[in-house]
């Protein structure tokens, strides 16, 4: 079955480490994203992707980049890791490029801590 | 500034009740609305979608509804079962190809037997 995996799904790390956070998806979808998920937040938009080669800053993508090289994958690097990014991070992906029933499917989530 | 509030925070309930989880929103232009379910260590998973042109739309045991005039929604859960106990996320797309989402806070919902 077509699928979404996030890679690790547990991390630790120092600050001022760079950290990569890999999103695989199967379902050869255009879209993909990445979300971040604090306790009294909603997801928050990081990076969005709409085909290879493109990517977009979303709403806190400050200290985070993306690169899309193929359609399955969209790895998340944080290049000097702070405290502030300790979350739980997701990865999402759709499959249209516009219109009334773009839903979004999540990977199962990374949950990232950084001292 | 595209908004979207959920009400209540958290929710208690017995099995076998009935709930309604509030969804406002302040999102332009609007494309469509869904509700996810977030189970504990879980990605969200869509229960729900529905366009401007949708008040009503159906998924088993829950219902949600769009009043795309005084933008609001509701998921209404019937005879709750423990596996409901979750975070329920009301979601809005924004823009012409609703490609901007609007994430809730969610309402975390606890199912006691």
């Amino acid at each position: 079955d077509a699928e979404i995996t996030q890679s690790p799904r547990h991390k630790i790390t120092e600050t001022g480490r760079q950290v990569t956070l890999a999103c695989h998806q199967t379902w050869n979808h255009n879209n993909m994203f990445w979300y971040r998920q604090d306790l009294g937040h909603g997801l928050r938009l990081i990076h969005y992707s709409y085909g290879v080669q493109d990517t977009n800053k979303g709403e806190v993508s400050d200290g985070y980049s993306v690169s899309r090289s193929n359609t399955e994958d969209l790895p998340l690097t944080l290049e000097s890791a702070a405290s502030s990014q300790t979350s739980v991070y997701f990865c999402a992906s759709s499959p249209y490029s516009g219109g009334a029933h773009n839903e979004q499917f999540f990977g199962p989530g990374t949950r990232l801590t950084v001292l | 500034k595209n908004q979207v509030e959920q009400s209540p925070q958290s929710l208690i309930i017995l099995e076998g009740k009935n709930c309604t989880l509030q969804c406002n929103y302040t999102v332009s232009p609007f494309s469509n609305l869904r509700w996810y379910k977030q189970d504990t260590g879980r990605g969200p998973v869509s229960l729900t979608i529905m366009t401007f042109s949708e008040n009503t739309k159906s998924n088993g045991r829950y219902t949600a509804t769009l009043d795309a005039d005084t933008k609001q929604s509701s998921l209404h859960i019937t005879a709750s079962q423990l596996s409901d106990s979750a975070s329920y996320i009301c979601v809005v797309s924004a823009g012409n190809y609703g490609q901007n989402f609007v994430f809730g806070p969610g309402t975390r919902l606890s199912v006691l037997p």
